[in-house]
């Protein structure tokens, strides 16, 4: 099946700083998503992007839709401690249409 | 816009009991709602999907007769975790489908954490 491989798994940074994660895959998707999910809560929806080389911003998160349609990548500028989460990439289409592929997650630690 | 709600948020049972969990769209319409099942510290596992008004279907390895899963109108599915055990101990998400296009956006509701003692 459709795998995707979400790097870095954890990152510990400084109030202030740039955040960058993203994903790959060794298959195409149609959409690409981004979610955070807080402890014990269902993920949220940050951004969505359906089509290839799509740039979108949200207030001080921007990602983009990749070329290829393998790969995905969030930024999150001035990281604030509420930012602290996990963050999925999710993708749709491809051999698993109709249904999401999640990333691995990767853990945000905001040190005030 | 886009809210969807789960009840419980959580439950503990004993184990031999049957659970339900219930998954909403709040303000929209969805002909296709998601359960998927997440371990600690680990991403979402898809269990099923949930088509309004057919049979559910599963995904490989996940046992039909145990986690049982009616879509019975466009804003409400339920799930049952049937003769519940400690393995099935988990926090279940459900998803909802904002249109009839399978690529339109899944938004997630706010998790059961069920604990089977």
């Amino acid at each position: 099946g459709q795998q995707l491989n979400q790097s870095p798994q954890s990152m510990f940074i400084q109030e202030g700083e740039d955040v960058s994660m993203n994903c790959t895959s060794s298959s195409i998707f149609n959409t690409w998503l981004w979610y955070k999910q807080d402890p014990g809560e269902g993920p949220v929806l940050l951004i969505a992007l359906y089509k290839a080389g799509e740039l979108t911003s949200n207030g001080r998160l921007t990602a983009q839709f990749g070329i290829t349609r393998k790969d995905s990548f969030l930024n999150i500028s001035a990281s604030i401690p509420s930012d602290v989460g996990i963050y999925f990439c999710a993708g749709s289409g491809g051999t698993s249409y109709g249904k999401l592929t999640f990333g691995q997650g990767t853990i945000l630690t905001v040190h005030p | 816009g886009a809210v969807v709600s789960q009840h419980p948020s959580w439950v503990i049972c004993k184990s031999g009991t049957s659970v339900k969990i219930e998954c909403r769209s709040l303000d929209f319409q969805a002909t296709t709602m998601f359960w998927y099942r997440q371990f600690p510290k680990q991403s979402l596992m898809l269990m099923a999907t949930s088509n309004e008004g057919s049979k559910a279907t599963y995904e490989q390895g996940v046992e039909k007769d145990k986690f049982l899963i009616n879509h019975a109108s466009l804003t409400l599915s339920t799930l049952t975790v049937t003769s519940a055990h400690p393995e099935d101990s988990s926090f279940y998400i459900c998803s909802a489908r904002i249109g009839p296009d399978l690529t339109d956006t899944q938004y997630f509701g706010p998790g059961t954490r069920l604990t089977v003692l």
